[in-house]
C-alpha cells in the first residue's frame, strides 16, 4: 500500500546544530508539505512543493529549508536549531492532478531542541 | 483572506450522547472545507470534505457536517459518541486549487464512560 513515512519519530538536538527531518511518500503525489504543530496554533505551514525542483515558503518558514530532487522525498532542514523550533513536525502530500485537496499525513516527528 | 475558528478548545461528552464540534470560517471565495481527526501520536486523517455539492456531508465513523453559508459555519456532529472517538479534531479551509490550506487550532474531544 502507498504511504507517507517520516523519520526519525523522535529527535533531541542542541541549539545551533543542523537537523534534517526526512519525508518519503509512495503515493506519487506532486504536492508535498511540511507543517509544525504547536499547542493552540493547530498546524502551520512551513514549506511546500508542487513538484520536482519546486519549493515555496509557507507561513513560518524562517530558519527552515527544503529541497525537492525527486517526487518521493521532501527533507526539511533546520539550519541552526533554536529552542523555539521544538515542536511536532508533520509531512503531508496531495495529488494535484485530480484537483483533490485531500492531504495524506505522516505520523509526525517530535523534535526537541535543548 | 481565509481564516477558520474552532469555537471550543475542549469538548467533553458521555459515551452514547451526541457530539457537536463547532467551526466558523471566512473566505473571500467558495472554499473547500474539511474535518480531520488526529489520534494520539498519529498523523491527521480525513473525516469528511465539503466542496459545494450537498450541504450535508457524511464522513467516516458516523460523523457528518453541515455547511451553512449564511452562518459561515461547518459544525461536525455525531449522534452517539464512542470511546474511540476521543481525539483531536481540526477544521480546515482550503481554496479550490488546494494552494492555500488553513487549519483551525483544534478541538480536543473527551469521551467519558
Amino acid at each position: 500500500d502507498a504511504e507517507i513515512t517520516q523519520s526519525p519519530r523522535h529527535k533531541i538536538t542542541e541549539t545551533g546544530r543542523q537537523v534534517t527531518l526526512a519525508c518519503h511518500q509512495t503515493w506519487n503525489h506532486n504536492n508535498m508539505f511540511w507543517y509544525r504543530q504547536d499547542l493552540g496554533h493547530g498546524l502551520r505551514l512551513i514549506h511546500y512543493s508542487y513538484g520536482v525542483q519546486d519549493t515555496n515558503k509557507g507561513e513560518v518558514s524562517d530558519g527552515y529549508s527544503v529541497s525537492r530532487s525527486n517526487t518521493e522525498d521532501l527533507p526539511l532542514t533546520l539550519e541552526s536549531a533554536a529552542s523555539s523550533q521544538t515542536s511536532v513536525y508533520f509531512c503531508a502530500s496531495s495529488d494535484q492532478r485530480t484537483s483533490n485537496e485531500k492531504l495524506f499525513f505522516g505520523s509526525g516527528t517530535q523534535l526537541s531542541v535543548l | 483572506a481565509q481564516s477558520v475558528t474552532q469555537l471550543d478548545s475542549h469538548v467533553s461528552v458521555s459515551e452514547g450522547t451526541p457530539v457537536l464540534l463547532r467551526c466558523n470560517y471566512s473566505s473571500s471565495y467558495s472554499p473547500s472545507l474539511f474535518w480531520y481527526v488526529q489520534h494520539p501520536n498519529k498523523g491527521l486523517q480525513l473525516l469528511l470534505k465539503y466542496t459545494s455539492a450537498a450541504t450535508l456531508v457524511k464522513g467516516i465513523n458516523g460523523f457528518e457536517a453541515e455547511f451553512k453559508k449564511s452562518e459561515t459555519s461547518f459544525h461536525l456532529t455525531k449522534p452517539s459518541a464512542h470511546m474511540s472517538d476521543a481525539a483531536e479534531y481540526f477544521c480546515v479551509v482550503s481554496d479550490q486549487g488546494g494552494f492555500k490550506t488553513i487549519f483551525g487550532a483544534g478541538t480536543r474531544l473527551f469521551v467519558k464512560a
